[in-house]
């Protein structure tokens, strides 16, 4: 069974600090991963990409890979408020398809 | 540009009815999803497809049926619902699947069954 896994949280952080989430994966030929942002009653959101090892940077998200490891996390710089939600790592499987974690809920306190 | 779009938005059923959940995307994306989402849970497969005509099953497929017949439309059927379906469901899109083919989701359909 293929398994993507994140803590549940919540992960508190406090306004302006770094929120650093994280995201292990089971399947090692896995090629494509990506972070949605979900707020509370809403539809998941994509906000990162990523598929080569190291970091990728695009605002304040930063999205960081080791494939050796298996993992996938995301940065948030300078948190905020409007930061808080639940965070999906999503890990491709296969050819057509994703295997989401249950994700990470974020409270940034202000 | 529409992109996803979902109805209904809630839904009330009782045990045994069947309906139809409805998802039409406007960006010309073959691949598109259906995901269920229980508290916690995270989000479960029911069934894809990968264009018109093709459709597969996922992790959850029992207890629902799919079509494809045009590109835009992927409607998810519910026969018989039961309790256990009650959830929210959400279809998603893609161009194809990778690095910058992350999914656009529609804004989900509530569903209680009782």
């Amino acid at each position: 069974q293929k398994e993507v896994e994140q803590n549940s949280g919540p992960l508190s952080v406090p306004e302006g600090a770094i929120a650093s989430l994280n995201c292990t994966y089971s399947d090692r030929v896995s090629q494509s991963f990506f972070w949605y942002r979900q707020y509370s009653g809403k539809s998941p959101e994509l906000i990162m990409s990523i598929y080569s090892n190291g970091d990728k940077e695009d605002g304040r998200f930063t999205a960081q890979l080791n494939k050796a490891s298996q993992y996938v996390s995301l940065l948030i710089r300078d948190s905020q408020p409007s930061d808080s939600a639940t965070y999906l790592c999503a890990v491709g499987s296969g050819t057509y398809k994703y295997i989401f974690g249950t994700g990470t809920r974020l409270k940034v306190l202000a | 540009n529409a992109g996803v779009t979902q109805t209904p938005k809630f839904r009330i059923l009782k045990i045994g009815q069947s309906m139809t959940l409805q998802c039409a995307q406007d960006m010309n994306h073959n691949y598109m999803y259906w995901y269920r989402q229980d508290p916690g849970m995270g989000l479960k497969l029911i069934y894809y497809s990968v264009g018109a005509g093709i459709t597969d099953k996922g992790e959850v497929p029992n207890g629902y049926n799919v079509s494809r017949s045009t590109t835009e439309d992927f409607p998810l059927r519910l026969e018989l619902a039961a309790p256990s379906q009650t959830s929210v469901y959400f279809c998603a899109s893609s161009m194809r699947q990778g690095v910058n083919y992350g999914y656009t989701f529609g804004s989900g359909t509530r569903l209680t069954v009782v």
